[in-house]
């Protein structure tokens, strides 16, 4: 199973919005709502942040916000913050108990 | 507070075996699925193994199967995860995670992991 494909790098101001996409195919992001998305700051585990495309986590700002179309995830950050730059990566259920990650994108608030 | 720590990594020669162990706390062990994800250095993360709350269902990512072996003792509340056959790509931090499985395929909680270095 390939691993999910995102874009390695984004930036935005501070105040501003950024969307990172996630695409797979259909035996994966598009043939179920299992997407979940995970920031990680360098040195840092990983922490959810949203879930099922677009559930959000208790104690995760709703400037974080999830949605899907066909193959493709997407998260969006609105009203940028300093303390938004981190790594981002997309997970989606795949079938067969397996779970596929995406590559990774930099989020760079300007 | 949902408290998970790694141990058991270190550096071991091609063809060599690790035992990792996470020890878990804060939560109700035996009542969640736990998995191990890795993260090669410099690269994104992979999933490699879970393990249903009872310990009886395992599923292991292509990559690893029939070399490791997902297991808990929840009279310890510990997950572990020994790794036989180990090879130069299977270098990476491992994170063990309370993991949603079945029903959402989520990775609630995380540790902090452990480094895992195969070389000779």
């Amino acid at each position: 199973q390939s691993a999910l494909t995102q874009p390695p790098s984004a930036s935005a101001s501070p105040g501003q919005s950024v969307t990172i996409s996630c695409t797979g195919t259909s035996t994966d992001v598009g043939g179920y709502n299992y997407v979940s998305w995970y920031q990680q700051h360098p040195g840092k585990a990983p922490k959810l942040m949203i879930y099922e495309v677009s559930q959000r986590p208790s104690g995760v700002p709703d400037r974080f916000s999830g949605s899907k179309s066909g193959n493709t995830a997407s998260l969006t950050v609105s009203g940028l913050q300093a303390e938004d730059e981190a790594d981002y990566f997309c997970t989606s259920f795949a079938g067969s108990n397996n779970v596929i990650f995406g590559g990774g994108t930099k989020l760079t608030v300007l | 507070e949902v408290q998970l720590l790694e141990s058991g990594g270190g550096l071991v020669q091609p063809g060599g075996s690790l035992r990792l162990s996470c020890a878990a706390s804060g939560f109700s062990f035996s009542s969640y699925a736990m998995t191990w994800v890795r993260q090669a250095p410099g690269k994104g993360l992979e999933w490699v193994s879970v393990i249903g709350a009872g310990g009886n269902a395992k599923y292991y990512a292509d990559s690893v199967k029939g070399r490791f072996t997902i297991s808990r003792d929840n009279s310890r509340n510990t997950l572990y995860l020994q790794m036989n056959s180990l090879r130069v790509e299977d270098t990476a931090v491992y994170f063990c995670a309370q993991v949603v499985w079945s029903t959402s395929y989520r990775f609630e909680q995380w540790g902090q992991g452990t480094l895992v270095t195969v070389s000779s």
